[in-house]
């Protein structure tokens, strides 16, 4: 049971190239999550999935896309990116049957864009 | 606006005592989450509060008053491992997480 995975675990783009970052689950968990961290910040949603086929916003969305086309993978995609993207991208995941399901997160894509 | 304030750094000495402290605004709310993360590695639960009081967990122990905004996560007994950032979160009316920016723990032996 690996939990949660996160594929590439370390990048380096030029501004304006695309890449995609891949986070896999297998705890079969309804709810996605993709969240950004730069120092001195709390961590920020860019999008998330409440089930396999929907995505939405969240608090970051600007630059970002993201798919859900099996319950165990969420797709973001960075189309043209900007030196203001580099972060630490973190993938998670949980069951939401009640507010209190836990999120569990995968160990994190380190991007740098230059 | 939401918001959630905790101090950027601590520091303790090993075998004492520290509380981390966590004052939040949300629209609505559904409990308070602590995350514990290391260096360089992925942030793992703690604990969750979501009525007034504390919950002891070991050598962690939670306390949240929904009155006053506020929650502080208690460590005893601190050993060298517990050096560590320690992320307070509060679940918005729409089922968010909203996350401070951490407070760094700095263990002294």
């Amino acid at each position: 049971n690996a939990g949660v995975t996160q594929t590439p675990k370390f990048r380096v783009l030029k501004t304006g190239q695309s890449m995609t970052l891949l986070c896999a689950q297998d705890m079969n968990h309804e709810y996605m999550y993709w969240y950004r961290q730069d120092p001195g910040m709390g961590l920020r949603l860019i999008h998330y999935s409440v089930g396999e086929g929907t995505t939405a916003k969240g608090e970051v969305p600007d630059g970002y896309n993201v798919s859900r086309l099996k319950k165990q993978n969420f797709l973001l995609g960075l189309e043209s990116a900007a030196p203001s993207q580099t972060s630490v991208y973190f993938c998670a995941s949980c069951q939401r049957e009640t507010s209190t399901d836990t999120q569990y997160f995968g160990p994190g894509t380190r991007l740098t864009v230059l | 606006g939401q918001n959630i304030d905790q101090p950027t750094e601590m520091t303790a000495t090993e075998g004492a005592i520290v509380q981390i402290n966590c004052t939040y605004q949300t629209s609505g709310f559904n409990g308070l989450f602590w995350y514990q993360q290391h260096a360089g590695e992925a942030p793992t639960f703690l604990s969750y509060n979501v009525l007034d009081g504390l919950e002891e967990k070991g050598r962690f122990s939670s306390f949240l008053s929904r009155s006053k905004g506020y929650s502080y996560l208690l460590l005893k007994e601190l050993q060298m491992k517990d050096s560590a950032s320690y992320l307070c979160a509060a679940m918005d009316s729409n089922y968010q997480l909203i996350w401070g920016a951490g407070t760094k723990l700095i263990i002294k032996p």
